[in-house]
């Protein structure tokens, strides 16, 4: 299965923009890569998806490279509400693999 | 609109008794599956189901774990006997199930904490 880099863990400031980086060298073309994030104490919820050309949604933005081996999701303006565990998935039609996640902590 | 909804929300047994967990997936979601959650990683996938059949169990530990979706709606995953390796939250999801399963969106349940003594 195609495995996703992350940083363990990250902090940021409340109202400041946010690059949560992921890397995913071994992605291959049919992968989606999708972003979820959970919340302590909750189930992971979906935050944004894209295959080659960035995406922005309500909730964030994904800024994917070039070559696709990397992917950035952008929060805009960081809340205490973002603080969670962020899991940067590549996703084909059989498999999702979540990986170990990235730690958000947001300083008020 | 109900979301995925997951009971018990907390269990505590004692080791080798048996425990079940039931999950009542979002309306007209096709797909079905069942997630381990050890703490400080991500979820890890039990078993998926598109509608009643079980599509993908391989990562299921067959000695002691059981589950089932009949009528292909709600679900109950079973453990009989419970380890002490077996404590974990324990997720449930669901999804459309649409054409094109790579972009199908999964909506997690709040999940059931074991704690096996």
């Amino acid at each position: 299965d195609a495995k996703t880099t992350q940083p363990n863990s990250m902090e940021s400031n409340e109202e400041e923009p946010v690059h949560l980086p992921c890397n995913h060298s071994t992605i291959s073309g049919t992968d989606y890569i999708h972003w979820y994030r959970q919340l302590p104490s909750q189930g992971p919820e979906y935050v944004i998806h894209g295959l080659t050309s960035n995406v922005n949604n309500r909730m964030a933005s994904l800024a994917i490279a070039e070559d696709r081996k990397s992917s950035t999701l952008i929060l805009h303006r960081a809340t205490l509400r973002d603080a969670a565990v962020y899991y940067c998935i590549l996703r084909d039609v059989n498999k999702f693999y979540f990986g170990s996640g990235t730690k958000l902590n947001v300083k008020p | 609109e109900a979301g995925v909804v997951q009971s018990p929300r907390y269990k505590i047994i004692e080791k080798k008794q048996p425990v079940a967990f039931w999950c009542n997936p979002i309306s007209g979601h096709n797909t079905l599956y069942w997630y381990l959650q050890n703490l400080g990683q991500g979820p890890e996938l039990l078993i998926r189901y598109e509608n009643e059949e079980a599509v993908d169990d391989s990562q299921l530990p067959k000695d002691r774990f059981s589950a089932e979706r009949l009528k292909g709606v709600d679900s109950t995953l079973k453990i009989q006997p419970a380890e002490l390796g077996d404590s974990a939250v324990y997720l449930c999801a669901s999804s459309p199930g649409q054409k094109g399963g790579s972009t199908d969106t999964q909506y997690f349940g709040p999940g059931t904490r074991l704690t096996v003594l």
